[in-house]
């Protein structure tokens, strides 16, 4: 079972709606990622937070927002999304320092923009 | 940046055969990842593993840092190993995934 939990496991939202993405992980770990994974192709970057704050952010659009509440949680919000922004959409959590130590992932979020 | 290669891209088997993965990498790297992503799209951990060989159960993997490539191999392959396999490696230009091995093992 994996360590890094993720909420919700499928979300569907029009262009206008306002959705979160959560992900939590008990690992101790203080560095924490989100990915973007569109079909058969590898995961891709995001947003990389180490002791909750953001260190990385991969010129991601303003339309995703992420917040590290604590050293356990992270969250995505969504905004205004385009249909192109559908995506798996994975948490991982590592040792730090960043980029450095093993990489967990949690089961991603399937995400559909109508 | 640093570039991950594998290969093959895509491999079919029967079920009971083995197989042998390849990453290579064109720069040296802090540690490198091997998973597991299943249908569902969760990616597993398989092996951590910046260098020398280690074996889990049917897999085993071995990563020679000095000539910049990894393998991972797979004995007696089982339908629930299908999926796609990446490898992943740590430099300093963060972590970087290779476009990952489709495997499909047929019963």
């Amino acid at each position: 079972d994996t360590e890094v939990t993720q909420t919700p496991k499928h979300l569907v939202m029009g262009m206008t709606n306002k959705k979160s993405l959560k992900c939590e992980q008990h690992m101790g770990h203080r560095a924490m990622y989100w990915y973007k994974q569109k079909a058969k192709k590898p995961p891709e970057l995001m947003f990389v937070y180490s002791y909750e704050k953001l260190s990385i952010n991969e010129s991601v659009p303003s339309r995703f927002s992420p917040e590290c509440p604590n050293s356990s949680l992270l969250n995505l919000h969504l905004h205004a999304l385009q249909p192109e922004d559908s995506a798996l959409y994975l948490c991982a959590s590592s040792q730090v320092p960043a980029n450095t130590g093993e990489l967990f992932f949690g089961e991603g979020s399937r995400l559909t923009v109508l | 940046g640093i570039q991950v290669e594998q290969s093959p891209p895509d491999l079919i088997l029967q079920e009971g055969a083995n197989s042998t993965l390849r990453c290579n990498f064109s720069d040296s790297v802090n540690n490198l990842q091997w998973f597991h992503q299943n249908p569902w799209g969760q990616l597993i951990n398989l092996f951590y593993i910046p260098s020398g060989t280690k074996q889990n159960g049917r897999l085993s993997a071995t990563t020679v840092a000095t000539e910049r490539y990894s393998l991972l191999y797979i004995s007696s392959s089982q339908t629930t190993d299908s999926g796609v396999y990446f490898c992943a490696v740590r430099s300093a230009d963060g972590l970087t995934f290779g476009k990952g091995t489709h495997l499909i093992i047929q019963p």
